[in-house]
Order: structure tokens, then C-alpha cells, then sequence
């Protein structure tokens, strides 16, 4: 089956920095790839919609210039969290689409102290 | 606008079936889903339904949709421990002026008594 994966799986940075996190499609190629973030006990919330060779959609109150995505190849699109804040700490997941599946991402945990 | 509706929480007792219901506001919605999601992990696609099929079975997963109440429900048959987990139903816009994106419910989290 398709297998999305996600880089790293967690990590903790300090207030200030940045953080990157690669989301890879295996074995498929994906035009379109999704963020979301997810705080605990509650559901996803999609970020953004990134394709590829295009700039990333954002959503509605979600800051293009702090969540920097870039979807450099058919199988890779990365996440930039510029300048974290604790407030960013959260659980980040992607997705790429196959056809009419979409497939998501182990996730990756965002600590920022 | 989009939304997708799911009751927070639900216990059964193993060996029973468990329904999990959910309801969505997008009437043009082309693809609904059920995703599994594991403690502090990612979410697994447990199955999808197209628009306009009524019902899809798959082994012990029932999903039934009912389009004019904009309603959707997995079954479980015989529940087990290993089916603890939250649950999300979400439903896939169709593509317009923009990508066509997943929107996610509030996700039930399913529990499993002796």
C-alpha cells in the first residue's frame, strides 16, 4: 500500500529557532500533499494544501510566513515552523493523495520549550 | 460551510458491535472516511465510502450513508480490545476554485469493557 512518511518523528527546540519537517510519499507520487496540525485530544486541523511546483494554500488564520511549506518534488514537501513560540507545540501530521485516498503520515511531535 | 459532526465518546463491551455516527454539512462532499488513530500516533485509513453508494462492507467494517440526513456511521462487528482508539469521520470537498481538502470531525474515542 502507499506509505507516507514523516521526519523527524519528534522534536524539541528552543523559543526562537526553527524547525523543519519533511513529509516523503514512499512509493507514489503525489501532486498534492496536506498539513495539519493536531492539538492533544482534539482533531486534525488542516493548515495548509501544498502542490507541487506551486505555492502552498493556507487556511483561514493559519501564517503563511511562520508555517513556510515547500513542495519541492512529486514525492517530498516540507513544513518550516520559523521562530517557534510554545504556543506551536503540537503534533503534525501530512497527508499525500493517491487517486481518491488520502494517506497520512506517522506525525511528527513538536516540543518547543 | 464545512463541517463534520461526531459524538466525543463511546463504550461498548467486547463482543458487541459498535456504531459510530457522524453527521457533515457539505452536501457536495465526493468521498467520506474513517480513519483510526491510535494513541500518539499517525491516523490509519480504515475506509471511505464514494457519494453515492448507500453502503460498503468490508470484513468486520460496515459503513452505511444515508445522503439526504448527510449522516454516515461505521459499524464494528464483535468489538475488540485492539479496536480502542479514536475514531474520526471526515468528508473530502470537491475541487473547485481550490484543491479539493479532507475536513475532519471532532473524532469519538472508542473504548472497550470486558
Amino acid at each position: 500500500g502507499a506509505v507516507v512518511s514523516q521526519h523527524p518523528s519528534w522534536v524539541i527546540c528552543k523559543s526562537g529557532t526553527s524547525v523543519k519537517i519533511e513529509c516523503r510519499s514512499l512509493d507514489f507520487q503525489a501532486t498534492t500533499m496536506f498539513w495539519y496540525r493536531q492539538f492533544p485530544k482534539q482533531s486534525l486541523m488542516l493548515m495548509a494544501t501544498s502542490n507541487e511546483g506551486s505555492k502552498a494554500t493556507y487556511e483561514q488564520g493559519v501564517e503563511k510566513d511562520k508555517f513556510l511549506i515547500n513542495h519541492a518534488s512529486l514525492t517530498l514537501s516540507t513544513l518550516t515552523v520559523t521562530s517557534a513560540h510554545p504556543e506551536d507545540s503540537s503534533f503534525y501530521i501530512c497527508s499525500a493523495t493517491l487517486e481518491y485516498e488520502q494517506y497520512f503520515g506517522p506525525g511528527t511531535r513538536l516540543t518547543v520549550t | 460551510g464545512e463541517d463534520v459532526e461526531q459524538s466525543l465518546f463511546l463504550s461498548v463491551r467486547e463482543g458487541d458491535s459498535s456504531v459510530i455516527n457522524c453527521t457533515y454539512t457539505d452536501s457536495s462532499s465526493t468521498y467520506l472516511y474513517w480513519y483510526k488513530q491510535e494513541p500518539g500516533a499517525g491516523l490509519q485509513l480504515l475506509t471511505y465510502i464514494f457519494s453515492n453508494m448507500d453502503m460498503k462492507q468490508d470484513q468486520r467494517l460496515t459503513v452505511l450513508l444515508n445522503k439526504k440526513d448527510k449522516h454516515l456511521s461505521l459499524r464494528i462487528a464483535d468489538t475488540q480490545t485492539g479496536d480502542s482508539a479514536i475514531y474520526f469521520c471526515a468528508e473530502r470537498t470537491p475541487s473547485g476554485s481550490s484543491a479539493s481538502k479532507i475536513i475532519f470531525g471532532s473524532g469519538t474515542r472508542l473504548s472497550i469493557r470486558p
